[in-house]
């Protein structure tokens, strides 16, 4: 159980083009759902943190009007890249909080990524 | 902004031998937890420990924790070519189950 899918796997697309990124929770329902972006050979940095139904939380230096999150239901966080830029390049993974199936998990399970690659 | 600092940032060791990995970090913690990740891939839980917990077991796997130091280990041992990957520390200050991620060290382990 607790498995987290994200689509597409990868991307590639002009700049200025918006990017839609699915974060799934497939067996489980996650109320909350993180966001993050790891550059290569660097390390995973929070980008934001979306509760079902509410607005999502950005950390500091995390333009939200670039980066818009939308967690509207139990199973499903989406992250768009909006007017995406080549500097916006990166690996973005999801991961998710929540309960299913008589438990509730206090770990964050991940999804596989998706790479994104503006040109 | 990242809570600490792995090291080291890259090990190479030859198969059967153990690898020791270390994280430090800055605030007060409610857990730290281990992660994998392959090249390219998501991240794939290890183990977590709390901040009341001093070592944990899993396998081959042994972690540490000195909350007075502020620091952590992970020691893998009768490394396999299998275990090659990254492995990231991250630590959960009790802030919504935000994790912040170490960043990490490169492990090659040639047969």
């Amino acid at each position: 159980g607790a498995v987290v899918s994200q689509h597409p796997s990868w991307v590639i697309c002009k700049s200025g083009t918006s990017v839609k990124i699915e974060c799934r929770s497939l067996d489980f329902q996650a109320t909350t759902m993180f966001w993050y972006r790891q550059f290569p050979k660097q390390s995973l940095m929070l980008m934001a943190t979306s509760n079902e139904g509410s607005k999502a939380t950005y950390e500091q230096g995390v333009e939200k009007d670039k980066f818009l999150i939308n967690h509207a239901s139990l199973t499903l966080s989406t992250l768009t890249v909006t007017s995406a830029h080549p500097e916006d390049s990166s690996f973005y993974i999801c991961s998710a909080l929540g309960a299913g199936g008589g438990k509730t998990y206090n770990e964050q399970f991940f999804g596989p990524g998706t790479r994104l690659t503006v040109l | 902004s990242q809570q600490g600092e792995e090291d080291p940032q890259a090990l190479s060791i030859q198969e059967g031998e153990n690898a020791t990995m270390n994280c430090s970090y800055k605030t007060s913690i409610n857990n730290l937890q281990w992660y994998r990740q392959n090249s390219g891939r998501g991240l794939v839980h290890l183990i977590l420990i709390r901040s009341n917990e001093r070592e944990k077991h899993s396998g081959r796997l042994r972690v540490t924790l000195d909350t007075s130091k502020k620091s952590s280990s992970l020691l893998i041992t009768a490394s396999r070519a299998a275990d090659t990957a990254s492995y990231f520390c991250a630590t959960d200050t009790g802030g919504y189950n935000k994790l912040i991620f170490g960043a990490g060290t490169r492990l090659a382990v040639h047969p």
